[in-house]
């Protein structure tokens, strides 16, 4: 199986950047994903690295460190709409998609 | 565009009884996945099917079994339900391995008494 860890909750005030950092340990690895997901309904994809660095995308971006198993999600101009859970998954040798428990983000006006 | 739809929203079942969550997608998608999510334990899968006629077994499979009989279709069974089946349930799909991004359902949520 999968070792995924990530914080469990952030707090940060709106217009403010936040990063929220994902380690992991897998058997085999084909790509790390971002998703987010509002209470009460279905995670939503947001980003997803393969190979080493940064993918920028708008306000989103997320970098990846294979060899240090590592990756974070940035979030910068912090809106109140952005106040979610942030779940890193993982794709192991056989493409099965692990998740971690989710960062909880509060963003405070 | 419906994408996944499943069934039922919610629902309340006696523990013992048995019971079938639906899947249905509407993308041709290959690949298809149910996971559970429960309060700080985060998504965990149960059942997946890489293409139809095909199934394999996630990280929390006892208790759960699938079929893949088409394309579209991707039900979850419940024989005997019991009180700690109680979550809410996500239906998922993908064009494929060499596609990341997983499509979710607006999930079930079960609570066996």
């Amino acid at each position: 199986g999968q070792n995924i860890d990530q914080p469990t909750e952030m707090t940060a005030t709106e217009g403010a950047i936040v990063q929220i950092n994902c380690t992991y340990q897998t058997s085999g690895f084909n790509g790390l994903f971002w998703y987010q997901q509002h209470a009460g309904e279905a995670p939503t994809f947001l980003s997803y690295n393969v190979l080493d660095g940064l993918e920028e995308k708008g306000r989103f971006s997320s970098f990846l460190s294979r060899s240090k198993g590592y990756s974070y999600l940035l979030l910068k101009e912090l809106q109140m709409k952005d106040s979610a859970s942030y779940l890193c998954a993982v794709r192991d040798g056989d493409y099965k998609l692990s998740f971690g428990a989710g960062t909880t983000v509060t963003v405070r006006a | 565009t419906a994408g996944i739809t499943q069934a039922p929203t919610s629902q309340i079942l006696a523990a013992g009884r048995s019971m079938t969550l639906r899947c249905t997608q509407d993308m041709r998608h290959n690949a298809m996945y149910w996971y559970r999510q429960d309060l700080g334990l985060g998504l965990r899968l149960i059942h997946y099917s890489n293409t139809a006629g095909t199934t394999g077994k996630g990280e929390v499979p006892d208790g759960y079994s699938v079929s893949r009989a088409n394309t579209d279709d991707f039900p979850l069974t419940l024989a005997s339900a019991v009180p700690s089946q109680t979550s809410v349930y996500f239906c998922a799909s993908s064009g494929g391995p060499d596609t990341g991004e997983l499509f979710f359902g607006e999930g079930s949520r079960l609570t066996v008494l």
